[in-house]
């Protein structure tokens, strides 16, 4: 009964790989985020993504490319993997946007590029 | 633009109270809080929308000054289960939250 489910919870890679991390939701949240936690807590956004529409796209390198197939996944996806991408990226969604509701967060996945 | 909240960290003894302060330089459309333990997602405690506005749940309040520019975090009687960092997290706009930097708490026996 997990509402917001990420995986994997850890990823560890070398430079230059390719990877993917997926979210789902079974809230029944129409908006989906991707927050980027790094080494000091700093949480800053990525994406935002609206019954599949993308809304925010943040100042991210383009090696960074989020996938919504329907408006309880939302999956990103990272190209030639940097040292400086480790961090841990959160999802998140909320019931419509940000101004009324609260955000439901996934647990994290632990990206560490070696 | 990032909230800036104060203070960056404090040490309380249970039964203490705590008030964590989160300021914008630009007025907001709303002001969530939340509280991420260690090695945890971040966990959604409450949300203003108003000038003027207070809200509170237990023992932990909020409040939303009239100008909507700084909000403030109350913990009162502070339990051991309080420990952990908290956020807040403001919106100008563009239904997009941006956190600030976080205040760390650690409640000590």
């Amino acid at each position: 009964d997990t509402a917001v489910s990420q995986t994997p919870k850890y990823l560890v890679t070398q430079m230059g790989n390719d990877k993917s991390i997926k979210c789902e939701q079974n809230l029944g949240h129409d908006t989906m985020y991707w927050y980027k936690q790094d080494s000091k807590k700093f949480l800053k956004i990525m994406f935002s993504y609206n019954n599949k529409e993308l809304i925010i796209n943040e100042t991210v390198p383009n090696r960074f490319s989020p996938k919504s197939p329907d408006k309880a996944h939302l999956n990103l996806h990272i190209n030639s993997l940097e040292l400086g991408d480790s961090a841990v990226y959160f999802c998140a969604s909320s019931q419509g946007g940000a101004a009324n509701y609260g955000y439901t967060f996934g647990s994290g996945t632990r990206l560490t590029v070696v | 633009q990032q909230p800036v909240q104060s203070p960056q960290a404090v040490i309380l003894r249970e039964g203490e109270d705590a008030v964590i302060n989160c300021s914008s330089s630009k007025a907001l459309y709303s002001v969530h809080w939340y509280r991420q333990k260690h090695g945890e997602a971040p966990v959604f405690l409450m949300i203003l929308l108003k000038g003027g506005e207070q809200k509170g749940h237990d023992k932990i309040s909020a409040s939303f000054n009239e100008k909507k520019q700084q909000s403030s975090l109350y913990l009162t009687a502070s339990q051991l289960s309080y420990s952990g960092t908290y956020f807040c997290g403001t919106e100008v706009g563009y239904q997009k939250v941006t956190f600030g930097t976080g205040t760390k708490l650690q409640v000590i026996p």
